[in-house]
């Protein structure tokens, strides 16, 4: 159970793409499609963006999609907006039917 | 979408125990799976545990086996987590979470509660 990798700090400015990757192996990211993303900004709780690799929930805004190549997935940001700026976490579900989340990504927009 | 609000965070002395719950509300409870995930202060998500939508499915992330029990009664549309032999390493906002089935996204979050182990 351990934590999937991503990046610490990711930066763009605004109305550039970002991408942030997060990297496990072939026992959680590796082997359902689950992988999900989540946007958390400071004091508040997580909010997903995407889920199952490249499905967004309704909301959320198009500028965000996923990804999945074998054992790294990930999150782009097109466009990107001041409100943007916050820490992204990854997560998948492992073989075991437990959830494991990545370190998270603090996105600043410059 | 409903509402999730955590409670029965508090300061305790290691090694003592707590009991979590979170109220469920604008939703129909037993239709989700419900999670526990903390985040122990200034750090990332912790995955904690899981349980079905009838209580007979439960999983624990490896450093809170046989310390934490989670649990459920859909009759009061809550969820609990029951935390024994704490450690200071479990200082942390605990947050619940439902998703549609067990191995499925946590689509709606509480604003958590906050559990401070310390002597």
């Amino acid at each position: 159970q351990s934590a999937l990798t991503q990046p610490a700090s990711v930066s763009g400015s605004p109305g550039q793409s970002i991408t942030i990757s997060c990297s496990g192996t072939r026992s959680d990211v590796g082997y359902y499609n689950y992988v999900s993303w989540y946007q958390q900004h400071p004091g508040t709780a997580p909010k997903l963006m995407v889920f199952d690799v490249s499905h967004r929930p309704s909301g959320v805004s198009n500028r965000f999609s996923g990804s999945k190549s074998g054992v790294t997935a990930s999150l782009t940001i097109s466009g990107l907006q001041a409100e943007d700026e916050a820490v992204y976490y990854c997560s998948a579900y492992t073989s075991s039917n437990t959830l494991v989340f990545g370190g998270g990504t603090k996105l600043t927009v410059l | 979408e409903g509402q999730l609000v955590e409670s029965g965070g508090v300061v305790v002395q290691p090694g003592g125990s707590l009991r979590l719950s979170c109220a469920a509300s604008g939703f129909t409870f037993e239709d989700y799976a419900m999670h526990w995930v903390r985040q122990a202060p200034g750090k990332g998500l912790e995955w904690v545990s899981l349980i079905n939508w009838d209580g007979t499915t439960t999983y624990y992330v490896d450093s809170v086996k046989g310390r934490f029990t989670i649990s459920r009664d859909n009759n009061k549309n809550s969820l609990y987590l029951q935390m024994n032999s704490l450690r200071i390493e479990d200082t942390a906002l605990y947050y619940c979470a439902k998703g549609r089935a067990v191995i499925t996204p946590l689509e709606r979050w509480g604003q958590g509660t906050l559990v401070t182990v310390s002597s």
